[in-house]
């Protein structure tokens, strides 16, 4: 009951592209759903974040999308950038917790 | 604020020795995690602080390691007669409770490799 699945393992896109990334929950107490993205050799930063009492969030190219009934989300890259070439991570969390991450995807945008 | 700090951020020791890592969080940050991450997987929780207290232990925690958080500061995490398998990237994260509480920042990890 505390797994996020995260999907596609890897995502290979062209510049300019969208990058669409999926996770699932179960846990449906969860009540904070964070992105973050990760460069090789550093630690996780958060990227975007959303609650389940709403069904879309957008930050400048960066778009959540929550489906609240389907226990889904998704994180949308429009106009996709070599810079953003990065492993994402999905996480769940419940009341300020520990974070539940998913398994990860590696972006790998190309020119 | 100058960032979750983390050292050593390399650590090569053989089997069986005992190792410890510091992690120094933002500054009052009263909420203190650390993160265990193994190549192609995401970090999973070992612990959390907030100030002194420990909160929370995951059962990945064995009784080898042990975390400490003394006056609420920073924290160390210890693992003892180390084994192969706990060859990874120990991360730490810290925040603050009550004022954009959901946000965890990452230090950089410090990798431990056991031969």
């Amino acid at each position: 009951q505390q797994q996020v699945k995260q999907s596609p393992q890897s995502l290979i896109v062209q510049k300019g592209g969208i990058s669409i990334i999926n996770c699932a929950y179960e846990n449906t107490a969860f009540d904070y759903f964070p992105w973050y993205q990760q460069f090789p050799g550093k630690g996780p930063a958060l990227l975007i974040a959303i609650r389940p009492d709403v069904s879309e969030k957008k930050e400048g190219r960066f778009t959540i999308s929550f489906n609240k009934s389907a226990k889904q989300f998704s994180l949308h890259i429009m106009d996709s950038q070599p810079g953003d070439s990065a492993t994402y991570f999905c996480a769940a969390t419940l009341n300020s917790d520990k974070l539940i991450f998913g398994t990860g995807t590696r972006l790998q945008v190309f020119p | 604020d100058t960032g979750v700090s983390q050292d050593p951020r390399h650590k090569i020791t053989k089997r069986g020795q005992n190792v410890t890592f510091r992690c120094d969080p933002i500054s009052e940050h009263n909420r203190l995690y650390w993160y265990r991450q193994t190549l192609g997987q995401g970090p999973e929780f070992l612990t959390y602080f907030q100030n002194e207290a420990q909160l929370e232990k995951s059962r990945l925690l064995s009784d080898r390691f042990s975390a400490e958080r003394p006056k609420g500061s920073f924290s160390t995490l210890e693992i003892q007669r180390t084994e192969q398998g706990d060859s990874a990237m120990y991360l730490c994260a810290s925040s603050r409770a009550g004022e954009r509480r959901d946000i965890q920042y990452f230090g950089a990890g410090t990798r431990l490799s056991v031969l």
